[in-house]
């Protein structure tokens, strides 16, 4: 079955970077887009970014962009997220999802991982 | 930029039916999927494009967006169990960006 499972997160000073990964199993990977979403402490859902099956496409939120790059690299099944001038405010857990059909852009999550805590504070 | 309106929270009765509404400017010409969130879990999907269910979510799960609908989407959970109590997430594509909306608690009485 689809196994997501995110790791990388961690304490960060505001103003620091951290690379997020994402390992994917149970699916053809480099078939499916993939995306980032985040969840503060007591808020709502926030998707962060999205990447096609073959990288070609990329898209962000208004709240991160210019400052985090998401990549995917299909040999090692492995989707990132690079997150750089870091803010208390992007304090988060941070899940990566899965689009639901291979080679398709439908952009909603079919499956999605445990999820990894970043926190930003000084 | 387009924004997702639903309700803070909901509160249902054991047994009855539950009405998640979501509205946004003409949301009948959009796919609105439904995600449940509990606390400590993943967000699992529970509605996708308007209407259908992924395999595993019981049928008392149904989901609703009609052009006519009054800018207004719908998640129905019927004979409500104690397990559905959860936050509640509706969501859309538009102009190369994911919106969410704010999230509807939901307790089950």
């Amino acid at each position: 079955q689809v196994q997501l499972v995110e790791s990388g997160g961690g304490v960060v000073q505001p103003g620091g970077s951290l690379r997020l990964s994402c390992a994917a199993s149970g699916f053809t990977f480099t078939t499916y887009g993939m995306h980032w979403v985040r969840q503060a402490p007591g808020k709502g859902l926030e998707w962060v970014t999205f990447i096609r099956y073959d990288g070609s496409e990329k898209y962000y939120s208004d709240s991160v962009k210019g400052r985090f790059t998401i990549s995917r690299d299909n040999s090692k099944h492995t989707l990132y997220l690079q997150m750089n001038s870091l803010r208390v405010e992007d304090t988060a857990v941070y899940y990566c999802a899965k689009e639901p059909y291979s080679g398709y852009d439908l952009y909603y999550f079919e499956s999605w991982g445990q999820g990894t805590l970043l926190t930003v504070s000084s | 930029s387009y924004e997702l309106t639903q309700p803070l929270s909901v509160s249902v009765a054991l047994g009855q039916t539950a009405t998640i509404t979501c509205g946004g400017n003409s949301i009948g010409t959009k796919n609105v999927h439904w995600y449940q969130v509990k606390p400590g879990q993943a967000p699992m999907l529970v509605i996708y494009r308007d209407v259908n269910r992924p395999s595993g979510i019981p049928e008392r799960f149904s989901g609703s967006n009609r052009e006519n609908s009054g800018n207004t989407a719908t998640l129905t959970i019927s004979r409500a169990q104690a397990g559905d109590e959860a936050d509640y997430y509706c969501q859309v594509w538009d102009s190369d960006i994911v919106i969410f909306g704010g999230g509807t608690k939901l307790t089950v009485l």
